[in-house]
């Protein structure tokens, strides 16, 4: 099974900072990646799909970027509405389909 | 506006079975893979299932291969998991999501309100 490793797992910034949350595949995955934001006591909801392209109607500050092993989430201006869990997820090939565990952010 | 609505959660004691439905409206069902995810208390994501839109190709994690089974009824835009020989770990919320596109696997594009199981004596 591929398996990802998110860093850091929990980070806290304040209003207009920038972030990066980092993804690491086990084996080459292309750009089979993709992101998803979960608050707290809902369901996940995608943000950014095929490593890069992101979904209708996420707010153009997210943006996603890598290929092959590492993997990057970018927040250019975080706003509070963004505090959340934030999951990275491989579809490479074959399931399982498997997640990173995960990077809180609190703001 | 797609939207799917899980419903079957529950208490059930170890060994027991439960069966989650989803259903799905607002899009083609028959078009779409589907999949179940689960997310244990206070736990990260996990893939449980995946079905084609014909019903004919399934995945499962290993975690519940032999005890879950996946269907679909198109006729009924509606999703199944049955789950026996439920253990304790198997407790979680469990979500239906629709994939992005059709045929295959490429990214959890709509999800569930999710249902709660609860596996405890």
């Amino acid at each position: 099974d591929i398996r990802l490793t998110q860093s850091p797992s929990s980070l806290s910034a304040s209003v207009g900072q920038r972030i990066t949350i980092t993804c690491r595949a086990s084996q080459p995955i292309s750009s089979y990646f993709n992101w998803y934001q979960q608050k707290s006591g809902k369901a996940p909801k995608l943000l950014i799909y095929d490593a890069s392209t992101l979904q209708s109607g996420v707010p153009s500050r997210f943006s996603g970027a890598g290929s092959g092993t590492d993997f990057t989430l970018t927040i250019s201006s975080l706003q509070p509405e963004d505090a959340a869990t934030y999951y990275c997820e491989q579809s490479h090939n074959n399931p399982p389909w498997t997640f990173g565990q995960g990077t809180k952010v609190e703001i | 506006e797609v939207q799917l609505l899980e419903s079957g959660g529950g208490l059930v004691q170890p060994g027991g079975s439960l069966r989650l439905s989803c259903e799905a409206s607002g899009f083609i069902f028959s078009s779409y893979a589907m999949n179940w995810v689960r997310q244990a208390p206070g736990k990260g994501l996990e893939w449980v299932s995946g079905l084609s839109g014909s019903g004919v190709a399934t995945s499962y994690a290993d975690s519940v291969k032999g005890r879950f089974t996946v269907s679909r009824d198109n006729s009924k835009n509606t999703l199944f998991l049955q789950m026996n020989s439920l253990r304790a770990e198997d407790t979680a919320i469990y979500y239906c999501v629709k994939d992005r596109v059709g045929a295959t696997h490429t990214a959890f594009h709509i999800w569930g309100q999710g249902t709660k199981v609860t596996v405890s004596s």
